[in-house]
């Protein structure tokens, strides 16, 4: 499988728990984004990473929320004291840099639901 | 922040009959990409649309860059029941992150 995955793809937590999420992009892209998705709208950008380097950061990305990309390749993204305002769906996506024209390629995504 | 307005917001019609969905924005977007996303999966790329006023077809499926780079239209013809889905529109004001539409839910029913 060369495409992009998400890991868990689905996590029950209590409100107040940390959880983890973890992305494995497509093996020769550069690039590795999170975007979180509640039901019916559009994605919403979090952060980005150029190979290990964290470029951009959403300000809905509260002290909560840290991700991280430590060689290059996988990424995670931790929620700390989880709300119920967290549940969502969160999406990874890859691409390569060279392709200026944004084309992501996205995971299943990995749906948190905070009770 | 760049915004992307989508319109309509839902869209139920019957098999056989055309729609047109609207992506609109006061910003500027140096490409404009459209995704298909179905429940409980992540967003499929259909197609990418980077010069002013570009036509590009897919099937049944037309996509429209305008002329202005501010705004996209999609048209289905003949739509049919696997159309159904929620279609996002996306722009790249530069390269780095895409910014995604508010999404129109479409239903194609027999």
């Amino acid at each position: 499988d060369t495409g992009v995955s998400q890991d868990p793809r689905h996590k029950i937590t209590k409100r107040g728990q940390n959880v983890t999420f973890r992305c494995d992009p497509i093996s020769e892209h550069n690039r590795l984004y999170w975007y979180r998705q509640t039901l019916g709208q559009g994605p919403e950008f979090l952060t980005y990473f150029q190979n290990e380097a964290q470029l951009e950061k959403s300000r809905l990305l509260s002290d909560r929320f840290s991700a991280e990309r430590p060689k290059g390749s996988f990424s995670t993204l931790e929620i700390q004291r989880t709300e119920q305002g967290d549940s969502a769906m969160y999406l990874c996506a890859s691409s390569l840099r060279r392709l200026n024209t944004g084309e992501l390629f996205f995971g299943e995504g990995s749906r948190l639901t905070v009770l | 922040t760049q915004l992307l307005e989508q319109s309509p917001q839902f869209l139920s019609i019957q098999e056989g009959e055309n729609l047109t969905v609207y992506c609109n924005s006061s910003s500027v977007f140096s490409s404009l990409q459209w995704y298909r996303q179905e429940p409980g999966e992540g967003p499929v790329l259909l197609v990418t649309v980077v010069t002013g006023g570009e036509v590009k077809k897919l099937k049944r499926l037309t996509f429209q860059f305008g002329d202005a780079r501010k705004d996209s239209s999609l048209h289905i013809t003949a739509a049919q029941p696997g159309d159904t889905g929620l279609y996002l529109c996306a722009g790249a004001p530069g390269p780095g992150k895409l910014t995604f539409g508010t999404g129109t839910r479409l239903q194609v029913t027999l």
